[in-house]
């Protein structure tokens, strides 16, 4: 199965500051068959991207993803204090399909 | 709109078995399939399986042995039954509405509120 790591494990910005997360697999991803998810505290998660670069209805445009293979970045323009969560990376263009372990976005 | 409703939380003990309901709304029920997710307190997220919209399932070799999942498409309701639980299948379960799917697997563009189930003796 392909694994996927994710770093860092926490990041820690002020407001209005750039987030950079990666997620990186095991083995390539085909067709870049990548998402990320938005987990805010005591809530479901909630997709962000698909297609390693697409937004999802409703995602605000500071959230962009990008990468191809077996490197992918998830990428929050100018942070919003309403962006503390924690972000997951999932493959799904192989099975078992799989999640990264996170990356938590703390607020300063 | 689209929304996933789950039943609520349920303490167990251990050898039992939970069985965890979803209602769906808001779209055409066997358009979709669902997976269900689980996320142990303080951990990540894990895939259990999933069943489409023709009743076809995948699960997840961990839990082969031990779950099945179900579709009523007379009310709208995905189910999910986990048997033999363990203090280690504490978490809260998730239902997901499987939304674009390569050749094998999905990603998730709905989901529940989530179901905690507890196992302890």
């Amino acid at each position: 199965e392909i694994v996927l790591t994710q770093s860092p494990g926490t990041l820690s910005l002020s407001p209005g500051e750039r987030a950079t997360l990666s997620c990186r697999a095991s083995q390539s991803v085909s067709s870049s068959y990548l998402a990320w998810y938005q987990q805010k505290p005591g809530q479901a998660p909630r997709l962000l991207i698909s297609g390693a670069s697409s937004r999802a209805t409703g995602i605000p445009d500071r959230f962009s993803g990008s990468g191809s293979g077996t490197d992918f970045t998830l990428t929050i323009s100018r942070l919003e204090p309403e962006d503390l969560a924690v972000y997951y990376c999932q493959q799904y263009g192989s099975s078992p399909l799989t999640f990264g372990g996170g990356t938590k976005v703390e607020i300063k | 709109q689209v929304q996933l409703v789950q039943s609520g939380a349920e303490v167990k003990k251990p050898g039992a078995s939970v069985k965890v309901s979803c209602k769906a709304s808001g779209y055409t029920f066997t358009s979709y399939g669902f997976s269900w997710v689980r996320q142990a307190p303080g951990q990540g997220l894990e895939w259990m399986g999933w069943i489409d919209a023709y009743g076809n399932r995948n699960y997840a070799q961990k839990f082969q042995a031990r779950v099945t999942m179900t579709t009523d498409t007379s009310t709208g309701t995905t189910y999910m039954e986990l048997r033999s639980l363990r203090s280690d299948d504490t978490a809260v379960y998730y239902c997901a509405r499987n939304g674009y799917c390569s050749s094998v697997s999905c990603l998730f563009d709905y989901w529940g509120q989530g179901t905690l189930v507890t196992v302890s003796s």
